[in-house]
């Protein structure tokens, strides 16, 4: 069972281009996050999706973008990469809006911006 | 503000000893408050969920305890194994909703021979 995959796992950008995060889920999960994780802070929500079609901003959304086409896929789009974007970002999914169902998270991609 | 504060930030045990981490939280109103542990490179894991009518919830060697009134949670692991080795992080849900997670900074708990 994959649970929630990311890809790539690592990535060097130099400061304006451009990338995309790849995030899947096999656990038929409508709900999916982005998350970046910077040291010594706390995880902080990106973009958040409660189904195929429907997405919105979390706590720090600028300079990103998401989109939802189907169940399975959540990629996170990178414009114009900046320095304060390097972060390990972790993409999760559950079963439940709420709390009480745990977060599934992938592995990381661990973005470097120079 | 809603903050989840943990300590200590760090944490050296032997293995085969006890150790307790603490998170202590300002988020209102309550709903749950999970613990989840990250091994170095990998994705969080959940370790156990407490909802406000929970004092103590048990998974293996880990014990969590709630304390809703002082707004104290803590993690108790039982004779450590080095694949303890991670951090732990407390997970505070507000309003029952995913989106609105405050996640506490973790705890860095290290296991040596």
């Amino acid at each position: 069972n994959a649970g929630v995959t990311q890809t790539p796992k690592f990535r060097i950008l130099k400061i304006g281009q451009s990338m995309t995060l790849q995030c899947t889920q096999d656990m038929n999960h409508n709900y999916m996050y982005w998350y970046r994780q910077d040291p010594g802070m706390g995880l902080k929500l990106i973009y958040y999706s409660v189904g195929a079609g429907i997405t919105d901003k979390g706590e720090v959304p600028n300079g990103y973008n998401v989109s939802r086409s189907t169940t399975e896929d959540f990629p996170l789009r990178l414009e114009l990469a900046a320095p304060s974007q390097t972060s390990v970002y972790f993409c999760a999914s559950s079963y439940f809006p709420t709390g009480d169902s745990p977060l599934h998270f992938g592995n990381g991609t661990r973005l470097t911006v120079t | 503000k809603n903050q989840v504060e943990q300590s200590p930030q760090s944490l050296i045990i032997l293995e085969g000893k006890n150790c307790t981490l603490q998170c202590n939280y300002t988020v209102s109103p309550f709903s749950n408050l999970r613990w989840y542990k990250q091994d170095t490179g990998r994705g969080p894991v959940s370790l156990t969920i407490m909802t406000f009518s929970e004092n103590t919830k048990s998974n293996g060697r880990y014990t969590a305890t709630l304390d809703a009134d002082t707004k104290q949670s803590s993690l108790h692991i039982t004779a450590s194994q080095l694949s303890d080795s991670a951090s732990y992080i407390c997970v505070v849900s507000p309003t029952g909703t995913a989106s609105k997670l405050t996640f506490g900074t973790g705890t860095r708990l290290q296991v040596t021979l």
